[in-house]
């Protein structure tokens, strides 16, 4: 069956980086774009921008420009969103879900950001 | 473009149908003539699960008391009998213009 299985929480300082990961599985890794959305704590989701994971090409909302990059491990079927220079108002769950349709999401990586 | 849902907050008694609005500021409407707008419901501490795409299809897996209807602009998600497992938070997405907006959420609640 068709899964998105993301990496562990993370606890980071102000400054540091950050590289969460998105595994497929169950479906042709390259047929589907892959989106990345933020859920800050209490708060609705947020689109953060996608990646076309035939042609590793990136597209990011203009909130999600600069510290954040989105790259592939195709080989891997993995998706990862790398945050530099984290910020307190990072603090938030990440998750990866599967284009065209949104059909598929990932469980979700909650990222602290505190000093 | 933004997306106006509402209410924010629905209580209901189980068994109660209920609806949801989802308005967008500007057509969803493609180019391809498919209009992008999906409906995804969020239990607390869960992944949101997709329920409706392009307005009105539902995923497999999806039971058929819900139901998405509506065009251009103006959407509506609705359940016939709420069941227990439907309480939670639902949303709308806009995926037609970048960047992508969804809507701030329904709290479908007990009364």
């Amino acid at each position: 069956q068709i899964q998105l299985v993301q990496s562990g929480p993370e606890l980071k300082k102000p400054g540091e980086s950050v590289k969460i990961s998105c595994k497929a599985s169950g479906y042709t890794f390259t047929d589907y774009a892959m989106h990345w959305v933020k859920q800050a704590p209490g708060k609705g989701l947020k689109w953060m921008g996608w990646i076309n994971t035939y042609t590793g090409k990136p597209t990011y909302a203009d909130d999600f420009k600069g510290r954040f990059v989105f790259s592939l491990e195709a080989s891997a079927s993995t998706a990862n969103l790398q945050i530099s220079n984290l910020k307190n108002e990072d603090t938030a769950t990440y998750f990866c879900a599967r284009g065209l349709q949104w059909s598929h999401w990932g469980q979700g990586v909650m990222v602290t950001v505190s000093s | 473009v933004l997306v106006t849902q509402t209410p924010s907050s629905l209580p209901v008694s189980l068994g109660d149908q209920a609806s949801i609005s989802c308005k967008s500021s500007k057509s969803l409407v493609h180019n391809n003539g498919i209009t992008y707008l999906a409906w995804f419901l969020q239990k607390p501490g869960q992944l949101p699960q997709s329920l409706i795409h392009t307005v009105s299809n539902r995923f497999s897996g999806v039971p058929d008391r819900f139901s998405g209807s509506g065009s251009v602009s103006d959407f509506t998600l609705k359940i016939s009998r709420v069941e227990p497992e439907d309480l939670g938070v639902y949303y709308c997405l806009q995926y037609v213009h970048y960047p992508y907006t969804f809507g701030a959420g329904t709290k479908l609640e007990l009364k």
